[in-house]
């Protein structure tokens, strides 16, 4: 099956520690993509990565950092740093530099205690 | 920058009741629109799109107009079904970034 997979579904955390949620895709996508999402507050984008060994920052990447050594693979860590982790994550893949859409993962969830 | 809006919620509807949702945006270039769903604990699936001027997208019955003129792209539905009960989200692409709307939780009761 194509797709984009993300794990855990759902992730429990103490605070202050750091916590790494999994995005793995077989849609051969250029690119990738981390938003975070909060009630009432739409999607904000993390990170994204136009290509393998690359990634920009997004609107809130403050307290969080990713990797892309692979093409199929874009892992988020929440860092210590990060003031109020509790959201949906939601990782996204396109095709492209171009006005493709998204194609959007089912989410984790994390809850920091 | 690149900024989209669109009209809060919550909405409750009667089954078979017509549904409108506004959206507008203010863009520097020439971005593509969509419309996308999100069911309870899921992922955001693609629902419509539009990537120029006067395109109309369509799917399920909802329709949205991309229109230059008033930098909107309004979703509408003629006839909702409980099963329509979702977050819709309004977004643009220019480039590599796509922005999103706040959101618009849609509650349809039988």
């Amino acid at each position: 099956d194509g797709g984009i997979t993300q794990s855990p579904k759902y992730l429990f955390r103490k605070e202050g520690q750091n916590v790494t949620l999994s995005c793995e895709q077989n849609l051969n996508h250029d690119a990738m993509y981390w938003y975070r999402q909060d009630p009432g507050q739409g999607l904000r984008l993390i990170y994204y990565s136009q290509i393998v060994n690359d990634f920009q920052k997004g609107d809130i990447a403050e307290g969080y950092s990713v990797s892309r050594e692979k093409k199929e693979s874009f892992p988020l860590t929440v860092t210590s740093a990060q003031k109020n982790p509790t959201a949906f994550y939601l990782c996204a893949t396109a095709t492209g530099p171009s006005t493709g859409e998204l194609f959007f993962g089912e989410g984790s969830r994390l809850t920091v205690l | 920058g690149d900024s989209v809006t669109q009209m809060e919620g919550p909405v409750t509807l009667s089954e078979e009741a017509f549904l409108t949702i506004n959206c507008t945006y203010t863009a520097t270039g020439y971005p593509s629109l969509f419309w996308y769903v999100q069911y309870p604990g899921e992922g955001l699936q693609l629902l419509l799109k539009a990537t120029k001027a006067d395109d109309k997208g369509s799917n399920k019955g909802f329709e949205a107009t991309y229109r230059k003129e008033t930098t909107s792209f309004h979703l509408e539905k003629g006839s909702v079904q409980v099963s329509d009960s979702a977050v819709y989200f309004c977004a643009l692409r220019d480039d590599y970034k796509l922005s999103f709307g706040a959101g618009t939780t849609v509650t349809v009761r039988a």
